[in-house]
């Protein structure tokens, strides 16, 4: 298995320009999310989604769009990038929402919004 | 609300030496807690995790926590590192609704 891959591994934008982060995972987990890591802030929770079909808002959703047509896949739209945008992203998995505390990270995407 | 805090934003220590890294929680019914290491440039891999049962949680690469509900707190323990521990590690709790939320992590560095 792959478990969780993340593309790109690194991005640099400018401020107006839109772009997908993609995120797949192998494992036919039921629960995706999406956090970004900024220094000295931990991980905070931008979308998630339960299964196919259905998305949920988390902590900091402004400015980000997702949606979940598959159960592997679970990409990430920058509709307009900001420079506040520039961060860590990771996605995550689990088996279902039950046990979202077991996640499985991808290694992440860094971004640069100029 | 659900917080985590994590006390220390760096911990460097000498190889060989014990190390804890300290975690607390705001208190609530249902309580679910996890360690989780970042080593430099790549992403999160559990650590360990309390659910429920038994208060000590023996987890991968030597490392332990224990759940304390009267001080509610998840400290993280070892009792001899390597070189190779040097990481940034998350607490974290767990939500019945299932969303995680991440202490602001500490950055242990373990010196020779």
């Amino acid at each position: 298995n792959a478990g969780v891959t993340q593309t790109p591994k690194f991005q640099v934008l400018k401020t107006g320009q839109s772009m997908t982060l993609q995120c797949a995972q192998d494992m036919n987990h039921e629960y995706m999310s999406w956090y970004r890591q900024d220094p000295g802030m931990g991980l905070r929770l931008i979308h998630y989604s339960v299964g196919a079909g259905i998305t949920d808002q988390g902590e900091v959703p402004n400015g980000y769009n997702v949606s979940r047509s598959t159960t592997e896949d679970f990409p990430l739209r920058l509709l307009s990038a900001a420079p506040s945008q520039t961060s860590v992203y990771f996605c995550a998995s689990s088996y279902s929402q039950g046990m979202a505390g077991e996640q499985f990270f991808g290694p992440g995407t860094r971004l640069t919004v100029l | 609300a659900q917080s985590v805090t994590q006390l220390d934003s760096q911990v460097p220590v000498f190889e060989e030496a014990p190390v804890e890294l300290r975690c607390n929680y705001s208190s609530s019914v249902s309580v679910y807690l996890f360690w989780y290491v970042q080593y430099p440039n790549q992403g999160l891999q559990l650590l360990l995790k309390y659910l429920s049962g038994s208060t000590l949680v023996k987890g991968i690469n030597g490392f332990e926590a224990e759940f304390n509900k009267s001080q509610t707190s998840f400290h993280l323990r070892k009792p001899s590192v390597h070189i190779s521990d040097t990481a940034e590690y998350f607490c974290a709790r767990g939500s019945t609704l299932g969303r995680l939320y991440f202490g602001r992590g500490t950055q242990l560095t373990v010196w020779p």
